[in-house]
């Protein structure tokens, strides 16, 4: 079965600082990762993914992803965080058919 | 909007009544994904939808938990004698189907059993 870790509870960064959120997985075979970011009573905005190719994915508002099959990670990373970046961030991978979630991070920017 | 619609947005109940939640996916969209999520943690997956055909239910999804996708389009699920330990967002989400392609959210309903 698949699995996906979120070490970090929460991340604090100053504004225009770069940030990194960690993420690692378990899976079997080739995963199809994903990041996520959740604003207050809102659903889940996609970010990026890596399906294959080059292991440093753009995505979204500035955030791009390193995939790391040595290290089995998929961290999130932005190189000047904005305080409106502040938000619940989800890892996930998708190996057969469902997207199993990280517990989340929240991230906080602090001006 | 051609966003996933969620209805209702928020939900408040008895322990004990049954409810019944409703989502429209994105049209083009023939995967349809039912979620859980409770405060601080991450989404759980319950069940998912190819077109009409239920595929897959996750352990979570209790026999109290129904989910129906009757012509393919829009989804609902319905828990019938709500628990208190049923609190919690309703995520609907929708895909093109293929593993590799990410899944539109929707805003949740978030239920309340008192």
């Amino acid at each position: 079965a698949q699995s996906v870790a979120q070490p970090e509870d929460q991340v604090n960064v100053a504004e225009g600082n770069p940030l990194t959120v960690k993420c690692t997985y378990s899976v079997s075979g080739n995963p199809y990762l994903f990041w996520y970011v959740q604003y207050p009573n809102r659903g889940l905005q996609f970010l990026l993914k890596y399906i294959t190719g080059d292991n440093l994915v753009k995505g979204s508002y500035g955030f791009e992803a390193e995939f790391n099959k040595s290290q089995t990670s998929f961290h999130l990373k932005k190189p000047s965080a904005l305080v409106s970046d502040s938000a619940l961030y989800f890892c996930a991978v998708n190996y057969g058919n469902m997207l199993t979630f990280g517990g989340g991070t929240r991230l906080m920017v602090k001006p | 909007d051609t966003g996933v619609s969620q209805n209702p947005r928020h939900k408040i109940t008895k322990r004990g009544q049954n409810v019944t939640f409703r989502c429209d996916p994105i049209s083009e969209h023939n995967r349809l994904y039912w979620y859980r999520q409770t405060l601080g943690q991450g989404p759980e997956f319950l069940t998912y939808f190819q077109n009409e055909a239920q595929l897959e239910k996750s352990r979570l999804l209790s026999d109290r938990f129904s989910a129906e996708r009757p012509k393919g389009s829009f989804s609902t699920l319905e828990i019938q004698r709500t628990e208190q330990g049923d609190s919690a967002m309703y995520l609907c989400a929708s895909s093109l189907g293929e593993p590799n392609t990410e899944a539109f959210f929707g805003q949740g309903t978030r239920l309340t059993v008192v």
